[in-house]
């Protein structure tokens, strides 16, 4: 059971350049979540979704953009690439949302803009 | 905005000894509370919940709720080296499906 399974695991980009990160769950969650996580800081929420055709915007959304065409998968858009998103990129997933219980963890995606 | 707050330490505790790690969150409609352990390098890893007030023990580990006062803690017994590590306390906004997240509080337990 490979759990949230993230790729690339480390990725350095140009300024102005675009690429996406991966995440896939094979646990059959609704819930899936992006965060990003600053040196010495908490999560900060990206965008989440809660099904399949389902996306909202969570607190820093701005540069990036998300798809859930599957329950499995809920890939991350970078475009325009810009210093201020280096960072390390987790993605989560959970059964049933908020207030139910555990977030299961991507091993993170470490993003370099140059 | 609703928020999680956490000192970012660190804090430092000698081996054997408790380490009290505190949470303060800003939504009177949370209902659950959770606390990560991040090792450096690594992804949170789930270590206590907790949904009502009052204590919550599991082995070293007891999670504190007042929900009055807003204000939820971990405390750890018998520190060890391997609990070095950052500790995360993640608060669900009510009426979402959104976890909030503290900046996290960095402990060393020396040994």
């Amino acid at each position: 059971n490979a759990g949230v399974t993230q790729t690339p695991k480390f990725r350095i980009l140009k300024i102005g350049q675009s690429m996406t990160l991966q995440c896939a769950q094979d646990m059959n969650h609704n819930y899936m979540y992006w965060y990003r996580q600053d040196p010495g800081m908490g999560l900060k929420l990206i965008y989440y979704s809660v099904g399949a055709g389902i996306t909202d915007k969570g607190e820093v959304p701005n540069g990036y953009n998300v798809s859930r065409s599957t329950t499995e998968d809920f890939p991350l858009r970078l475009e325009l690439a810009a210093p201020s998103q280096t960072s390390v990129y987790f993605c989560a997933s959970n059964l049933d949302g908020a207030n139910t219980g555990e977030l299961f963890f991507g091993e993170g995606s470490r993003l370099t803009v140059l | 905005q609703k928020e999680v707050e956490q000192n970012s330490g660190p804090l430092s505790v000698p081996e054997g000894a408790i380490a009290s790690l505190n949470c303060t969150y800003s939504d009177r409609g949370s209902q659950s509370f959770f606390w990560y352990r991040q090792y450096s390098g690594k992804s949170p890893e789930l270590i206590m919940s907790i949904y009502s007030n009052g204590d919550k023990e599991d082995g070293r580990f007891t999670a504190q709720l007042n929900k009055a006062s807003q204000y939820v803690s971990l405390l750890i017994r018998d520190s060890q080296p391997s609990d070095s590590a950052t500790y995360l306390c993640a608060v669900p906004s009510s009426g979402t499906y959104k976890y909030i997240f503290g900046t996290g509080t960095r402990l060393k337990v020396l040994a």
